[in-house]
Parts: C-alpha cells; structure tokens; sequence
C-alpha cells in the first residue's frame, strides 16, 4: 500500500491519559501535516513538520501538543493529559513538495472517555 | 472574515444533473486551490486542483478559478448517487508556508 498510512485507527483513552497517533507519508513525500477535525466542523490544520524539523506549528495548542517527524520512522503526534475536548478525528496528509497536492491517510478517532 | 467560505447545504441534485459547489476565499494572495470529497465516517479524497484562472476538467469533474472574484467552483456532471458526500474546498497562500485553509464544506446528496 502505498498511500499515507496511520495507526492506530481508533484509540480510547482516560482523562489525564497520553495519546500518540502515528503517520507514514506516502512513499517518497517528505512532507507531513496533522489535521483535527470535530463532528460537523472542518478540518483545522495543526502543525506542518519535515524530516527532522517543524516548519509550522502555528495551529497546534502550546500545552500538552507535540509533534515530530524523525529522520527514520513515522510522524508522531503526541497528546499529553488528554481532555474530553480532544475527542476528534486526527488526520495525517503529505506531500511531494511544498505548497502542492496533499494526500490523506485514514485517520485516527480518538475518544476521551 | 474565514479564509475559505462554503454554502453547508444540503444540496440536493436528481441523478444525471449538474451539480455545482462555489467556494469563496479573503486573501489574493492565495496560489493554489483544491477540492477534497469525504464520505461520512472516512478521509478527505482529493479530486482536482488547480492553480491558474480558467476551466481545468477531468472526467466528469471540472474546476473552475476566478482569481479576480476569489472564487473557486466544481461542477460535477452526469451526477452519480455514489457523488453523495461532503465537498471540501482547500486554499494554500505561499507567504504562511504550506498551511492549507479548508472550508467547512457542502454537503451533496444525489437523488436516483
């Protein structure tokens, strides 16, 4: 499968528990950007991250929110003391190159219980 | 004022008809535009993009830029009950990086 891949697909945690959602870009984007999207309201961009480096993190809450993307293995993106509040689909995309066509992978549902 | 505006819907079309989805964006700075379908529970799946004013077609699908108006549309034709779903519009502006702005989407449904 080549496509952007994300796991795990549906992940339940306590409150005050962590959470960490893992993406694989497509083969050879180096690209990778996370997404939130709530029931019934679009998708909002969170952080924008190549291999090793952050470039934009300006959607992404300061506390608890973190990301990287390490030169071997996949993205992760971390959730720390999760809320009820951070229930939503977390979606991963990459992307080829800058400012071009981004592809999405299935899609995380996290549920904060 | 949001980046990316959408009518929510729902709009309803007769299968084998036009169906037209408009989207507005505030900044004219932005460069590249796209459209997404979801289907209710699943991911964004890209259908065009396009980058330049005019007409860019593909299949049934056509995409449609006026940069003047700041106005991207898609006009899906021949309209399948399978096209039922919510349509995402998505601008990129070069001067905040690679930041997608998506709409909130419309909501199509295909009447057989």
């Amino acid at each position: 499968n080549a496509g952007v891949m994300q796991n795990p697909r549906h992940l339940v945690r306590r409150r005050g528990q962590e959470a960490r959602l893992r993406c694989s870009p497509m083969k050879g984007h180096s690209h990778v950007y996370w997404y939130r999207q709530l029931p019934e309201e679009g998708l909002k961009f969170m952080v924008y991250l190549q291999k090793e480096n952050i470039i934009d993190e300006s959607g992404m809450p300061k506390e608890r929110f973190s990301a990287e993307f390490p030169k071997e293995g996949p993205s992760i993106l971390r959730i720390q003391q999760v809320v009820r509040g951070d229930s939503a689909a977390y979606f991963c995309a990459s992307s080829l190159t800058a400012n071009y066509e981004q592809y999405f992978g299935p899609g995380t549902r996290l549920t904060v219980t | 004022q949001k980046e990316v505006e959408q009518n929510s819907g729902p709009l309803s079309v007769p299968e084998g008809a036009i169906a037209s989805l408009n989207c507005t964006y505030s900044d004219r700075v932005s460069q590249s535009f796209f459209w997404y379908r979801q289907y209710s529970g699943k991911s964004p799946e890209l259908i065009m993009s396009i980058y330049s004013n005019g007409d860019k077609e593909d299949g049934r699908f056509t995409a449609q830029l006026n940069k003047a108006s700041q106005y991207v549309s898609l006009l899906i034709r021949d309209s399948q009950p399978s096209d039922s779903a919510t349509y995402l519009c998505a601008v990129n502006k070069r001067d905040t990086g690679n930041q997608f702005y998506f709409g909130t989407g419309t909501s199509l449904t295909v009447i057989p």
